[in-house]
């Protein structure tokens, strides 16, 4: 069974940074593409990045309003993907969710909350 | 970027009314798309994915329909508990954008 559980999530002041994790298991992840995904409160669904898989070298892509602020990275040895957030915004308080894309179909985690605030 | 427009924002709908959202890929994804379902405080429910496959254990009135650029979610018999929100998601390639999203209410 597939299973991916987001944490590091918390309060940072605007300009800080934060790292989240995303643990997995059930599967090998190195196949895998791993996104991340964001909402808003109040707000509707937003893609911020993808890691693709060994096989497309893990290529990143990252979504125009995080680009050059967010890095996606990988351990595969650890199943653990991240999300190194920098230079935050308080438009960047979301709930970050994993999420696993196998064969098309894709697996979501929990999600995990940072608020940027002062 | 691939870009995502959902229609309508908005839709009020009778219980066991048909009804459809409708969504547009800015160039052809083949049949990379998912439909979401999400109510308030919730994790996003997956529905449909590959465009037209049902998630396991979501009810038979959910179907999708479409490939290419025009896509639909189709709810042949709108019930009460699917008052929600409902978001397309393309996964071609190297991004996965939604689109805005398709407030459902069930009069």
């Amino acid at each position: 069974e597939v299973q991916l559980v987001e944490s590091g999530g918390g309060l940072v002041q605007p300009g800080g940074s934060l790292r989240l994790s995303c643990a997995t298991s059930g599967f090998t992840l190195s196949d895998h593409y791993m996104d991340w995904v964001r909402q808003a409160p109040g707000k509707g669904l937003e893609w911020i990045g993808r890691s693709t898989n060994k096989a497309q070298s893990y290529t990143t892509e990252y979504a125009a309003s995080v680009k050059g602020r967010f890095t996606i990275s990988r351990d595969d040895s650890k199943k653990s993907v991240y999300l190194q957030m920098n230079s935050l915004k308080a438009e960047d308080t979301a709930v970050y969710y994993c999420v696993s894309w196998r064969s098309g179909y894709p697996d979501w985690g929990q999600g995990t909350l940072v608020t940027v605030s002062s | 970027d691939i870009q995502m427009t959902q229609s309508p924002s908005t839709l009020s709908a009778s219980v066991e009314d048909r009804i459809t959202i409708a969504c547009r890929a800015s160039e052809s994804i083949s049949n990379w798309l998912a439909w979401y379902q999400q109510k308030p405080g919730k994790a996003p429910k997956l529905l449909i994915y590959k465009a037209v496959t049902l998630e396991s254990g979501v009810p038979s009135r959910f179907s999708g329909s479409g490939s290419g650029t025009e896509f639909t979610l189709t709810i042949s018999s709108l019930q009460p508990d699917d008052s929600a929100t409902y978001y397309c998601q393309q996964y071609n390639g190297f991004s996965a954008m939604f689109g805005q999203g398709t407030k459902v209410e069930v009069k």
